[in-house]
């Protein structure tokens, strides 16, 4: 079976800081995928960043990088330079080779001014 | 690129009635599409996985006589709760994909439904 943890219920950074939240899966696949996903309060969800699990080099966009261990099945999340408008739930998910998703509980990130 | 419609975005309505919910990808071709429902403060539950098509694939649980799926096209899935009671709830949301290995799923809004 293919599981998301997310250890984090809830988190909070100061304006301008640095935060990481924590991910672990657990796939039998050899193929998959990795995603963050941002959900603000509006409810949409907001794809964050992508990582294939073939690939060693983190992923990176802007101020979201990953750091993806696969050996120990390992996928945070960092924010550098935290903004109010980083506040929401951010999901953590895994992609199988049929499409889908697999979610984890989500942690809710509070940026403080 | 890759947005995707969903609508309504609200619909408050009395027990007994069924309601559509439309899906739409806008800019891109959905091979698939992904059907969820989120309880408050809680992740996506997924309720179903539709091709286009072809029927829908429920997952355990999820009445597929309740919540019947269509995807007739490649921009557009529909959600029909039929005969919704007070328990129906919830907020709806739909994602789209190519479904080409790897590639995200794009969300639209979510629709927050409300049976009286």
């Amino acid at each position: 079976a293919q599981t998301v943890t997310q250890s984090q219920p809830e988190m909070s950074v100061q304006e301008a800081e640095t935060v990481t939240l924590s991910c672990t899966y657990d796939t039998s696949e050899s193929n998959y995928y990795l995603f963050w996903y941002k959900q603000p309060p509006s409810r949409q969800m907001i794809l964050v960043i992508r990582q294939e699990a073939y690939k060693q080099q983190n992923a990176t966009e802007n101020r979201f990088s990953v750091n993806f261990q696969k050996a120990a099945k390992s996928f945070s999340l960092k924010i550098s330079d935290s903004q109010l408008g980083d506040t929401a739930m951010y999901f953590c998910a895994l992609g199988g080779s049929q499409g889908n998703l697999i979610f984890g509980k989500g942690t809710k990130l509070s940026v403080k001014p | 690129g890759a947005v995707v419609s969903q609508h309504p975005s609200r619909v408050i309505c009395k027990s007994g009635t069924s309601v559509k919910i439309e899906c739409r990808s806008l800019d891109f071709q959905a091979t698939t599409m992904f059907w969820y429902r989120q309880f408050p403060k809680q992740s996506l539950m997924l309720m179903a996985t539709s091709n286009e098509g072809s029927k829908a694939t429920y997952e355990q649980g999820v009445e597929k006589d309740k919540f019947l799926i269509n995807h007739a096209s490649l921009t557009l899935s529909t959600l029909t709760v039929t005969s919704a009671h007070p328990e129906d709830s919830s907020f709806y949301i739909c994602s789209a994909s190519t479904g080409l290995s790897g590639q995200p799923q794009h969300f639209g809004d979510g629709t927050r439904l409300s049976i009286l």
